[in-house]
């Protein structure tokens, strides 16, 4: 079936370090890919997203591309900053439901 | 501002109660959907309905309910025959069911069974 499989954390990394958190994918036909973003309490907020093949996805500093050959959408970030801590969801749409990834928590340090 | 007003944030249940967690939404979106998040297992999807008057089970449903009688509400009854009802609960809505849609999250209720 339809799934998302994203890398465990936790994760912590200095500030401006480069971040990279893996997500693959499996899916039929052509779906669409989302990274969203939860800070501690909140609801989850859309940080990025690409819609087809070869589209890279970007915001804030945070950039993935969604390489079907690969079924892979990583998120890379060049320079982290202590504000970036949080927990990172990937996520799929088919059409006729979204899926999501376990989420991987990032803590920056200064 | 447009966006998914949940409450209350946190709530509290004795064991054997029923609770109704609130979800509206004026973004004038068609589909809402309930997830239950518990830590290490992300998110996982109790209902959904894409049209007013009509709603579906997702992978969790058994222990609660909901309803749509309206476009913008879609409340979560959380009930006595959950066995394990601790959870942050998240309330989501998209414009349709295109596979370019992106979904719009509330702030979410954290539910404590006491």
């Amino acid at each position: 079936g339809d799934s998302v499989t994203q890398m465990e954390g936790p994760v912590t990394l200095s500030e401006e370090a480069f971040l990279t958190i893996n997500c693959t994918y499996t899916a039929t036909g052509y779906p669409s890919l989302f990274w969203y973003v939860q800070y501690p309490g909140e609801g989850l907020q859309l940080l990025l997203k690409a819609t087809k093949a070869d589209d890279k996805g970007s915001n804030k500093g945070f950039e993935a591309t969604y390489r079907k050959e690969t079924t892979s959408f990583h998120l890379e970030k060049g320079s982290v900053q202590v504000s970036d801590s949080a927990v990172y969801f990937c996520a799929l749409n088919t059409g006729n439901q979204f899926y999501f990834g376990t989420g991987t928590s990032l803590t920056v340090i200064p | 501002d447009g966006g998914i007003t949940q409450s209350p944030k946190y709530l509290f249940r004795k064991e054997g109660q029923n609770v109704t967690l609130s979800c509206e939404q004026n973004l004038n979106h068609d589909a809402m959907y309930w997830y239950r998040q518990d830590p290490g297992q992300g998110l996982r999807l109790i209902y959904y309905s894409q049209i007013v008057n009509d709603f579906q089970k997702g992978d969790i449903a058994e222990g609660y309910s909901v309803s749509r009688e309206k476009k913008e509400s879609f409340p979560l009854t959380v009930t006595s025959a959950q066995k394990n009802p601790t959870a942050f609960y998240l309330c989501a809505s998209t414009s349709g069911t295109g596979v370019r849609t992106e979904a719009f999250f509330g702030q979410g209720t954290r539910l404590t069974v006491v």
